[in-house]
């Protein structure tokens, strides 16, 4: 099984300008979520889903847009890139909220906005 | 400030030695998980904890529960190099449909 798979795994931007990254998952779990993970901060939780065509604000939303239009997809949008979204994006799953199968983590994607 | 703090942040140890890593919060955890990373990875699961007191064995990993559900460890006994990695812990607060909320990581590396 794939489990997690995230696209892509590099990307340099220049500031102002949009991307997606798209997260795909084969389990069939309801529960999908976006963290971002900086030197020293773990991971922070950007937005978050609770099934097909639902979507809720994390720990750091802002000038980050989602989407689940189809239950194994999570797509997460960067409207207009900034230098201080540099990071390694991570999209995770889960049967439920905080199941003891824990989360399924993507390999990440790197992206830096200069 | 980070709701759950992990310490130490870095521990560089020769192969062999015994660590022990911590995790800890004001709030109560209704369950914590214990993660690893390797580089260029996404966090894997080693274990979850849900009961106050609760102690788990994985090989030569031990995993604590604080009583209270404020606070875990993590024990490793006799550390193999293949240890080496970002240990991530992470708590659920309560009921409803919120995250998993994440320590900011314990980097460990285990020299030959």
């Amino acid at each position: 099984n794939a489990g997690v798979t995230q696209t892509p795994k590099f990307r340099v931007l220049k500031t102002g300008q949009s991307m997606t990254l798209l997260c795909a998952q084969d389990m069939n779990h309801e529960y999908m979520y976006w963290y971002r993970q900086d030197p020293g901060m773990g991971l922070r939780l950007i937005h978050y889903s609770v099934g097909e065509g639902t979507t809720a604000k994390g720990e750091v939303p802002d000038g980050y847009n989602v989407s689940r239009l189809k239950k194994q997809n999570f797509l997460l949008g960067l409207e207009s890139a900034a230098p201080s979204q540099t990071s390694v994006y991570f999209c995770a799953s889960s049967r439920q909220r905080d199941s003891g199968g824990g989360y399924t983590f993507g390999s990440g994607t790197r992206l830096t906005v200069v | 400030t980070q709701l759950l703090e992990q310490s130490p942040q870095f521990l560089s140890i020769q192969e062999g030695e015994n660590l022990t890593v911590y995790c800890n919060s004001s709030s109560v955890f209704s369950s914590l998980q214990w993660y690893r990373q390797e580089p260029g990875e996404g966090p894997v699961l080693l274990v979850t904890v849900v009961t106050g007191g609760e102690v788990k064995k994985l090989k030569r990993l031990t995993f604590q529960f604080g009583d209270a559900r404020k606070d875990s460890s993590l024990h490793i006994t006799a550390a193999q190099t293949g240890d080496t990695g970002l240990y991530l812990c992470a708590g659920a607060r309560g009921s409803g449909r919120r995250a998993l909320t994440f320590g900011s990581g314990t980097r460990l590396q285990v020299q030959p």
